[in-house]
């Protein structure tokens, strides 16, 4: 079955760059970013690999390479810890989430 | 401006039949383009997408629980209805519904707050 694949875990500290990878994603297939507090429903935070939902602060970007898609959190705040998900689709076309990555802000 | 919220038993038995109920305003179900997904989360787990269906009634369910998974609309009560068969404990999750808007490919950008459920004897 098709799968997306996330690091488990992401550490930075305030003020630097974090970095999330999605891999596996099909050719021509959108991947789409979630972020995730405890206790909360996810929020949208990229959709279309790169495009930023009115709300979201611009430091939250998407870029694309190949098979892998990264979101790229520049100037990480406390406010940023969270789990993040990424979301992509098959050819049925079926959506699939990833495995999550807990991003720590040390 | 768009909300989703899901109702429904918090607890069900083993091996009876789930109905959750997505109940949304904000935007209509008659709109070229625009669908709602269920979603749920086990405890400490992932996402995992369950089904989707669009304002023309075309249906989409996740190949694993296709068997088991049946979406339906009313779009003049704004609802939306999700039924699981046979339910098992691992079926214990939130369960998530979410707006899918028109070109923004199949990401959902409004979500309803979850409903947990409980499957045990």
């Amino acid at each position: 079955s098709y799968e997306l694949t996330q690091s488990p875990s992401v550490s930075v500290s305030p003020g630097q760059t974090a970095r999330i990878n999605c891999s596996g994603v099909l050719p021509k297939q959108y991947v789409h970013w979630y972020q995730q507090k405890p206790g909360q429903a996810p929020v949208l935070v990229i959709y279309k690999d790169e495009k930023r939902p009115s709300g979201i602060a611009e430091r939250f970007s998407g870029s694309s390479s190949g098979t892998t898609v990264t979101l790229t959190i520049s100037g990480v705040q406390a406010e940023d810890e969270a789990d993040y998900y990424c979301q992509s689709t098959d050819s049925n076309p079926s959506m699939v989430f990833g495995g999550g990555t807990k991003l720590t802000v040390l | 401006q768009i909300a989703l919220k899901e109702s429904g038993p918090a607890l069900v038995k083993p091996t009876q039949t789930l109905t959750l109920t997505c109940s949304f305003s904000g935007f209509s179900l008659n709109t070229s383009g625009v669908g709602v997904s269920w979603i749920r989360q086990s405890p400490g787990k992932a996402l995992e997408w369950l089904a989707l269906i669009y304002w023309n009634d075309d249906k989409r369910y996740n190949p694993s629980l296709k068997n088991r998974l049946t979406i339906t609309k009313d779009a003049s009560k704004d609802q939306v209805v999700l039924t699981m068969t046979n339910m098992d404990p691992v079926d214990t999750a939130t369960y998530y519904c979410a707006h899918r808007p028109r070109d923004w490919g199949f990401a959902v950008d409004s979500w309803g707050q979850g409903t947990l459920v409980t499957v045990s004897s």
